[in-house]
C-alpha cells in the first residue's frame, strides 16, 4: 500500500459524459501527478500540481483539467468523453516539487472505460 | 523531448533463471532514473538511480546505471513466478519530477 488513495476504482460511462477522479496524496506529500495509461500508449505524464497550483502540463487534452484543494486532495476532470479515452489514470506523490527525492508512489488507479 | 526506450518488449524465462532489463535514455538535465514493477495494478517503486557506477540491490534485485552511455539495467537471479510483471524505467529530467517512462518488458516467469 503506498499510502496514495483514489477513487472510484472502476468507473463506466457513455461518450459525450463528463467524469471526475479524486485522488489523496500521501501525508505530507504536497506535489500531485496524473497519468494516463492506455494500451497503445503506455503511462503519459498528464499534469502535476504542487500545493494547490499547476507546475507542469503534459500530454493533457484540453476536455480534461485537473485541480488541487487545500487539503491537497486532487481531481481529475474529463469531459466530453471518448471511446479513447478509456484507460488507467494514475495518481502518484511526492513531498516536493522537484524535491529531495523523485521517487513517486502511484495509487491504485481509476480504470475508465469509455462505451 | 525526453525519451525512454526499453528492451526487451517481452521475455520469458523459467524459474531460477537470470534476467536482464535494459533501459535507454534520452533526457535534457538528467536528475534520475527510476524503476518500476507493475503487476495488474499500480506501479511500485524498485530503484532510483542518480550516480553512474552505483549499484543498487534489493534482494535477488539489483540495478545499475552509465550516465556516460545513458542506460541502466536491471537484474532480477534466481527469478520465481511471482517476479512475472512489467518492469517500467522512467526518467526524469529538466521538466522537474515528472516521469518520462518507457514501454515497459513484460517478464513471464515459468514454473
Amino acid at each position: 500500500d503506498s499510502g496514495v488513495t483514489q477513487t472510484p476504482k472502476h468507473l463506466i460511462t457513455a461518450t459525450g459524459q463528463r467524469v471526475t477522479l479524486r485522488c489523496s496524496p500521501r501525508s505530507g506529500d504536497l506535489s500531485v501527478y496524473w497519468y494516463q495509461q492506455s494500451l497503445d500508449q503506455g503511462l503519459q505524464f498528464l499534469i502535476q500540481y504542487y500545493n494547490g497550483e499547476e507546475r507542469a502540463k503534459g500530454n493533457i487534452l484540453e476536455r480534461f483539467s485537473a485541480q488541487q484543494f487545500p487539503d491537497l486532495h486532487s481531481e481529475l476532470n474529463l469531459s466530453s468523453l471518448e471511446l479513447g479515452d478509456s484507460a488507467l489514470y494514475f495518481c502518484a506523490s511526492t513531498l516536493g516539487v522537484a524535491g529531495t527525492t523523485d521517487t513517486q508512489y502511484f495509487g491504485p488507479g481509476t480504470r475508465l472505460t469509455v462505451l | 523531448e525526453d525519451k525512454v526506450v526499453q528492451s526487451p518488449l517481452s521475455l520469458v524465462v523459467h524459474e531460477g533463471d537470470t534476467v536482464t532489463l535494459n533501459c535507454s535514455y534520452e533526457v535534457t538535465n538528467f536528475r534520475s532514473l527510476l524503476w518500476y514493477k507493475q503487476e495488474k495494478k499500480a506501479p511500485t517503486f524498485l530503484f532510483m538511480l542518480t550516480s553512474s557506477g552505483i549499484e543498487k540491490k534489493s534482494g535477488r534485485l539489483s540495478s545499475i546505471l552509465d550516465k556516460k552511455e545513458l542506460f541502466s539495467i536491471l537484474n532480477i537471479t534466481a527469478t520465481q513466478t511471482g517476479d512475472s510483471a512489467v518492469y517500467l524505467c522512467a526518467v526524469s529530467g529538466a521538466s522537474g519530477s515528472r516521469l518520462t517512462f518507457g514501454e515497459g518488458t513484460q517478464l513471464t516467469v515459468n514454473p
